[in-house]
């Protein structure tokens, strides 16, 4: 079974600009969770999606917004890009069958975002 | 809010030594517990976890045990190789108040030495 895909795998912005990035969750499965890291901050939750609704949202300005589409598959945006939004953005999806919110937790192998 | 707290890195070691990566947390409700490790260059990799107190949660040789007296769940290995060296991330999922949410710790960076 394929893992976690992200796309890019590199990117490279100004600030100013805007960013859209692509998740591609484990076949079959529901969630998907982003988190930001960086040297300083660590790793860092942005928000979940669930059945194209988002479920959970961490302490990130309204610049950072997502959605899932039906099939699943995840975006994020960030809109009027600053130097500090440089870091590796990872995507993890999760099975979450049922009423069980705690299953295991899959990463991809995340975006490089350098903004200049 | 929850958090987690690991041992100040880095830690250097021969291959065949000891290993042992602290990890303490606050929870309000009754988490799961992991750790991942992240390979340069590569996303995260789940290690092993455990859901419960008292479970021990193993692969790969290394090992943690979940302790709610201590609210701890150290990872131990009997002898690192070289190809484990990595930063290895501690981290907890509390379901009932947090959803899918996990919470990691700051890493921690092992180099084994031939």
């Amino acid at each position: 079974k394929a893992g976690v895909t992200q796309t890019p795998r590199y990117l490279i912005k100004t600030r100013g600009q805007q960013v859209t990035l692509s998740c591609s969750p484990i076949s079959g499965h529901r969630s998907v969770s982003w988190y930001q890291q960086t040297p300083g901050q660590g790793l860092q939750f942005l928000f979940e999606y669930f059945s194209e609704t988002q479920r959970n949202k961490g302490n990130f300005p309204g610049r950072f917004s997502g959605r899932q589409f039906s099939n699943s598959r995840s975006e994020m945006n960030v809109s009027t890009l600053e130097l500090g939004d440089s870091a590796l953005y990872l995507c993890a999806s999760s099975l979450n069958k049922g009423r069980k919110r705690t299953d295991t937790q899959y990463f991809g192998p995340g975006t490089r975002l350098t903004v200049l | 809010g929850d958090s987690v707290t690991q041992m100040e890195g880095p830690v250097t070691l021969s291959e065949e030594a000891f290993l042992t990566i602290n990890c303490t947390y606050t929870a309000t409700g009754y988490p799961s517990l992991f750790w991942y490790v992240q390979y340069p260059g590569e996303g995260l990799q789940l290690l092993l976890k455990a859901t419960k107190a008292d479970d021990k949660g193993s692969n790969k040789g290394f090992e943690a045990t979940y302790r709610k007296e201590t609210t701890s769940f150290h990872l131990e290995k009997g002898s690192v190789q070289v190809s484990d060296s990595a930063v290895y991330f501690c981290a907890l999922s509390d379901g009932e108040t947090s959803g899918s949410r996990l919470t990691f710790g700051e890493g921690t960076q092992l180099t084994v030495n031939p």
